[in-house]
Formats: C-alpha cells, structure tokens, sequence
C-alpha cells in the first residue's frame, strides 16, 4: 500500500532563518506531487505541484520554493523566512494527472516562524 | 478557473442531530466535486467525490452528497452525528477536464458534536 511522510512534524524557526521540509511517498510511481499551506481560515492553498522529476510549478509568487530531486520526494524550502510563512504544511500525491483523481496527504508540518 | 465558497466556517451540533455542511461552487466548465476531512492535527483525507452519474455519493461512514447543478452546490449531509465526526471539512472542485485538473478548495467548516 502507498504511505505519505512528513517530517519534520512542528517546526519553530526565527525570521529570516532557511527552511527545509520534506515529503517522501512509498508504494507508488511517478506520482504527482503537491504542497499546500493551510492557514487559519483560509482553507488550503495550492504552493507548488509537480509531474515528475525536476518538473515544478508554481502557483504563487511568495518566498519558497520547491524541488524534486527524486521521484518520490518533494522538497519545499526558503532562504529567509518571513512571519507570514506560519502555517500547516501538507504534502499530497496522486497517481496520475487527471481530473478527478483523489489526492491523498500526508500528516503535515506545523511551522512557527517568530 | 473554479472557486468554492462554504459559507458556515463553524457548525456545532448535538450527538444523533442531523447536519448539513453547505457548499457552493463557480465555474466556466464542467467540475468534479469532493469532499475532504481533517481530523485534528492529521492530514486530509477523502470522504466522498462525485464524478459522473448519480447525483448522490454516499461515504462509508454515513455521509452524503448531492451534485446540484442549477444550484450549482454539492452540501454534505449526515441523518445521525457521532462524537467521531467531530473535525474540519472541505468542500473542492476541478475542472471536468484536461488543464483543469488541479483542486480548488474552500475555506473549511469546523464541525463539533456536542454530547
């Protein structure tokens, strides 16, 4: 069966610090790949998607970025961190890009930035 | 481009009460509609999705959606709430169609079972 991990779990970082988060999908293949950042009434905003390896897109202009340096793993980072990149973070894989696929996400990270 | 509104952020009710969770959605094309949970402090996961056919998606613990396209709404409902049910739900949409694929959510409703 296909698992999704985060890690790590809560994070707590200081303006102006980098950031690294990671997100590794088993039992699967070439699955599509997402970060979404949940803030408190806001719902969940797609940041970055990807189709395959080394394919990122991204959806809006802000100070993070993510890469796919394998097949299975989604790396979302930052150079500097602003206030407003507190959040929840949620990774999330589907198998293929079609409309109507289930997405299925991981348990998240919780980032403080103070 | 799709959108989604779900206008009632909290719904608390009372154990074995009915509820229904509302969500209205926008869109130039033909749409998917789902259902996710998040239970706290966990990930999302899928409750229901109405893809084609029946207007009416059952879940396996209860829950219900109906496709509305006049009405162009898709609320959840549930006969008989459980302590258990206790969580955020979100309402999503994509597009029916190659290039719209990507979800579109709403806000969330935070719904509370109060025994």
């Amino acid at each position: 069966s296909q698992t999704i991990h985060q890690w790590p779990a809560t994070l707590v970082q200081p303006v102006g610090s980098p950031l690294s988060l990671e997100c590794t999908v088993e039992g699967t293949s070439n699955p599509n790949l997402y970060w979404y950042r949940q803030a408190a009434g806001r719902g969940l905003q797609l940041l970055f998607y990807s189709v395959g390896i080394g394919q990122i897109s991204s959806e809006v202009p802000q100070n993070l970025s993510a890469s796919r340096p394998q097949d299975r793993q989604f790396i979302l980072s930052s150079k500097k961190l602003l206030l407003s990149d507190s959040g929840f973070y949620l990774c999330a894989w589907s198998a293929i890009n079609r409309a109507g696929e289930t997405q299925y996400f991981g348990p998240g990270t919780r980032l403080l930035v103070l | 481009a799709q959108s989604v509104t779900q206008l009632d952020s909290q719904v608390p009710v009372f154990e074995e009460a009915p509820v229904e969770l509302r969500c209205n959605y926008s869109s130039s094309v033909s749409v998917y509609l789902f259902w996710y949970v998040q239970y706290p402090n966990q990930g999302l996961q899928l409750l229901l999705k109405y893809l084609s056919g029946s207007t009416l998606v059952e879940s396996i613990n209860g829950f219900e959606a109906e496709f509305n396209k006049s009405q162009t709404s898709f609320h959840l409902r549930k006969p008989s709430v459980h302590i258990s049910d206790t969580a955020e739900y979100f309402c999503a949409v994509s597009g029916a169609n190659f290039g719209n694929e990507k979800l579109t959510f709403g806000t969330g409703t935070r719904l509370t079972i109060i025994p």
